[in-house]
């Protein structure tokens, strides 16, 4: 089944604790992008990928990292977690940066 | 500067009602225009997409129209089922200067038995 998937689902955290969230895609999707979902500001885009070893900024970067090592993988890492930074991460993959993007299920991340 | 403007919400109705969700943009050049759906829980879908002037996207019973004059491409269904309840994000893609999918605020739509 053609799918993007991330991991975990769920994560309670506290400030400064390094974390990564996960994500993979089995389309063969050169593109991939991060995003946030906060209440009444739709998606914001983090970081994007066009190919493997090539990554850019998103309109929302700071504080943020990422590496794209593989194609089907594009890993989000929080070097030093602050609570501005609880929200609702969603991965993308898509064949070009203007064709529809698969989602995944989304990761809520709580940071305390 | 460059951006997408949707209807605010939420939104209810009784099912069988008509729904319009408006969604205008601002972008320089000739985007692309799509309607994502996220239902609860999950993560968005593509729901339909125009690509170019006049191009009328379409699936499940939902329409918009690509209006170049009227930078609009509202979201349309004649008559919505409870299971139509999500909420729904206007989003484009510019080739310029931009070179990303921006999406709107969303707008939440419940629909009553």
């Amino acid at each position: 089944e053609a799918q993007v998937t991330q991991n975990p689902r769920y994560l309670i955290t506290v400030t400064g604790k390094k974390l990564t969230v996960t994500c993979s895609q089995n389309m063969n999707h050169e593109y991939m992008s991060w995003y946030r979902q906060d209440p009444g500001l739709g998606l914001r885009q983090i970081y994007y990928s066009m190919n493997v070893e090539v990554t850019d900024k998103g309109d929302v970067p700071e504080g943020y990292k990422v590496s794209r090592k593989e194609k089907r993988n594009f890993p989000l890492i929080l070097e030093s977690p602050s609570p501005n930074q609880t929200s609702l991460y969603f991965c993308a993959s898509s064949f070009g940066e203007g064709d529809t993007q698969y989602f995944g299920p989304g990761t809520r991340l709580t940071v305390l | 500067g460059d951006s997408v403007t949707q209807m605010e919400g939420p939104v209810t109705l009784s099912e069988e009602a008509f729904l319009t969700i408006n969604c205008t943009y601002t972008a320089t050049g000739y985007p692309s225009l799509f309607w994502y759906v996220q239902y609860p829980g999950e993560g968005l879908q593509l729901l339909l997409k125009a690509t170019k002037a006049d191009d009328k996207g379409s699936n499940k019973g939902f329409e918009a129209t690509y209006r170049k004059e009227t930078t609009s491409f509202h979201l349309e269904k004649g008559s919505v089922q409870v299971s139509d309840s999500a909420v729904y994000f206007c989003a484009w893609f510019s080739s310029g200067s931009a070179r990303q999918l921006t999406f709107g605020s969303g707008t939440q739509l419940t629909v009553l038995p």
